[in-house]
């Protein structure tokens, strides 16, 4: 079983569309989690860190369920330009400086 | 300032050739990782450097591969007598001691093995 796992999808979605993603992980004593956002044939950006708490930004809600080991990642009003795959990432457990990387989910935003 | 620096952006060599990859970190950015990312997959984590620690060589898939930085500075990963599964793209990342661990990707390097 992968570490991180997500639907690879494509997600096809009409601008504007609300649009979420689950990613599961298998250590349950992992410590950090993020996703982060990778376009065509480009590098991995950090979009952003998802807490406990969850946390939202402009258009994007991540959440954290510990219990069911699951991370969510909600757009909001989907635009174009949010066309990319976004990329689940979790921190092992006594290891802060590794990053486990998902698979990836691709979204691809239609006018 | 400036970003993740990576040198070449395309290789292509014949296999059983050697190659040598270049990773410039962000000035000041202490920790420095090297990735493979095969077409359609995730990131697989290769090495991790930090400051003058001994490495983190756990992700080297073999002896074929191995890395170098000198104290804080240019990283170089060295694939020996390259095989067609070596064919992926390298990226090289960066992140500050402090804080979060918050990594910066640089462009990476798009190695293709005949």
């Amino acid at each position: 079983r992968k570490e991180v796992e997500q639907d690879p999808g494509p997600f096809n979605v009409p601008e504007g569309a609300t649009v979420a993603f689950n990613c599961t992980y298998s250590n349950s004593a992992s410590q950090s989690f993020f996703w982060y956002r990778q376009d065509c044939r480009k590098e991995p950006k950090l979009l952003m860190s998802v807490y406990s708490s969850g946390n939202e930004d402009g258009r994007f809600t991540a959440q954290l369920n510990r219990a069911s080991q699951y991370i969510s990642l909600l757009i909001r009003d989907s635009k174009l330009s949010d066309s990319a795959t976004y990329l689940c990432v979790v921190t092992p457990a006594g290891s802060s400086y590794k990053l486990i990387f998902g698979s990836g989910t691709r979204l691809l935003v239609r006018p | 300032g400036a970003g993740v620096s990576q040198s070449p952006s395309n290789k292509v060599t014949e296999k059983g050739k050697d190659v040598e990859l270049r990773c410039d970190p962000i000035s000041g950015h202490t920790a420095l990782y090297w990735y493979r990312q095969r077409l359609g997959q995730g990131l697989e984590f290769l090495i991790y450097f930090q400051g003058n620690s001994a490495p983190d060589k756990s992700g080297l898939p073999s002896d074929r591969f191995s890395a170098e930085r000198t104290g804080e500075s240019v990283s170089t990963l060295t694939i020996q007598r390259t095989q067609q599964e070596d064919s992926a793209v390298y990226l090289c990342a960066s992140s500050p001691r402090t804080g979060p661990n918050i990594q910066y990707f640089g462009a990476g390097t798009r190695l293709s093995v005949l």
